[in-house]
């Protein structure tokens, strides 16, 4: 099966920039994703990594080295809007088409 | 626009009732999928259907059923509540997931007493 871990809870003060890991451990191995979740929301998609290397969408970038089986998410110039819960989801295993989330990992940006 | 839509969005159930959630699409998207979501424990994957006629089994199938009579809906049926089935129901669809994307509805919470 797949196994992901993610820290549980990461805080920050505004403005500041912050990054949080996701290791993961897979057979087969295809992408890796990352979700935003508010409080009682919708997880909404922010990006997705299948090869190595940095991808920047505005303020959040996501890089991946598969061979360390590890990614993170960075959120730069924070903003009290991104405390909200933040998920690795791996596409791998025995079906391309089944995403793997991680438990979360809860951002808290202090004024 | 309306993507995915969820039904109901709570509920409140004796154990032992039937319960069905109900889950559309209007994006055409051939696979969607039914997670729950506990605290601490993230976003689990109950069922998925890749297309229309097709089901499968995620990684916490039982006590639960799903069917996928056509592309746009895709139901998750409780045949015996049970409280250990409370939980947060997400259901979401893809296109094949080559940008690891799913677009996920607002969610059923659903009480089993």
């Amino acid at each position: 099966g797949q196994s992901l871990e993610q820290p549980s809870e990461v805080t920050a003060v505004e403005g500041a920039i912050v990054q949080i890991n996701c290791t993961y451990q897979t057979s087969g191995f295809y992408g890796l994703s990352w979700y935003q979740q508010h409080d009682g929301g919708a997880p909404t998609f922010l990006s997705y990594n299948a090869l190595d290397g940095l991808e920047e969408t505005g303020r959040f970038s996501s890089f991946l080295s598969r061979s360390d089986s590890y990614g993170y998410l960075l959120l730069q110039e924070l903003q009290m809007k991104d405390s909200a819960s933040y998920f690795c989801a791996v596409r791998g295993g025995g079906s391309a088409r089944q995403l793997t989330f991680g438990s979360g990992t809860q951002l808290t940006v202090l004024p | 626009i309306a993507g995915i839509t969820q039904a109901p969005t709570s509920q409140i159930l004796a154990a032992g009732r039937r319960m069905t959630l109900r889950c559309t699409q209007d994006m055409r998207h051939n696979a969607m999928y039914w997670y729950r979501q506990d605290l601490g424990l993230g976003l689990r994957l109950i069922h998925y259907s890749n297309t229309a006629g097709t089901t499968g089994k995620g990684e916490v199938p039982d006590g639960y059923s799903v069917s996928r009579a056509n592309t746009d809906d895709f139901p998750l049926t409780l045949a015996s509540a049970v409280p250990s089935q409370t939980s947060v129901y997400f259901c979401a669809s893809g296109t094949g997931l080559a940008t690891g994307e799913l677009f996920f509805g607002e969610g059923s919470r659903l009480t089993v007493l």
